[in-house]
């Protein structure tokens, strides 16, 4: 158990809808990051965030945002979901900004249909 | 923004055989990480590599990490089916990358 919670584990929803994924950081931890992963895919990294500032963007869409709250939780949101849009989606905390070791959730695997 | 490649892409080997996988970079990396990543699951720390032609071992697996630190290798004595996975490098510590890498990963999977 790394310490990072992801709620839904599962989400089934059509496309053109709209869904948020929520990602609660390990104890202490100040950054979090959100990655995409597709079948038969690396991590793709979406985007990060630290003490509730964005820190770094990769490669997300316009309809994909993100925020993380004063408590330090944080949220992906995404809408006008397309089929392209199945994957597993992995939140990660670490205790800094830089690039370090990072602790991952169990994911939230979205099927859109 | 640093690339870094791994290969072999795909690896398929029986049970008892030993293999080797690859993380490249043309920049040189302050430190690495290797993760590795269950199916169904996330990423989970294996092992960093700090120092230049530095060697370090975790049970069957051996992590080297090039002397210029451009390059690290993964190998693995009597590959078991509990090692099959997605093995990702990636840089570790204060980078002046403005996003964060991982490599695309070696799927290995051992057949019983």
């Amino acid at each position: 158990d790394s310490g990072v919670t992801q709620t839904p584990k599962h989400l089934i929803t059509a496309t053109g809808q709209r869904v948020t994924l929520r990602c609660s950081p390990r104890s202490g931890d100040l950054s979090v990051y959100w990655y995409q992963q597709s079948l038969d895919q690396g991590l793709q990294f979406l985007i990060q965030y630290y003490n509730g500032e964005e820190r770094a963007k990769g490669n997300i869409l316009e309809r994909f945002s993100a925020q993380q709250f004063p408590d330090l939780h944080s949220e992906l949101n995404l809408s006008s979901l397309e089929l392209g849009d199945s994957a597993l989606y992995f939140c990660a905390s670490s205790v800094t900004s830089y690039q370090e070791t990072q602790y991952f959730g169990p994911g939230t695997r979205l099927l859109v249909l | 923004t640093q690339l870094l490649e791994q290969s072999p892409q795909f690896l398929s080997i029986q049970e008892g055989e030993n293999l080797t996988v690859y993380c490249n970079s043309s920049s040189v990396f302050s430190s690495l990480q290797w993760y590795r990543q269950e199916p169904g699951e996330g990423p989970v720390l294996l092992v960093t590599v700090v120092t230049g032609g530095e060697v370090k071992k975790l049970k069957r697996l051996t992590f080297q990490f090039g002397d210029a630190r451009k390059d690290s290798s993964l190998h693995i004595t009597a590959a078991q089916p509990g090692d099959t996975g997605l093995y990702l490098c990636a840089p570790w510590g204060k980078t002046s990358y403005d996003k964060v890498i991982f490599g695309p990963g070696t799927s290995l999977s051992v057949i019983p």
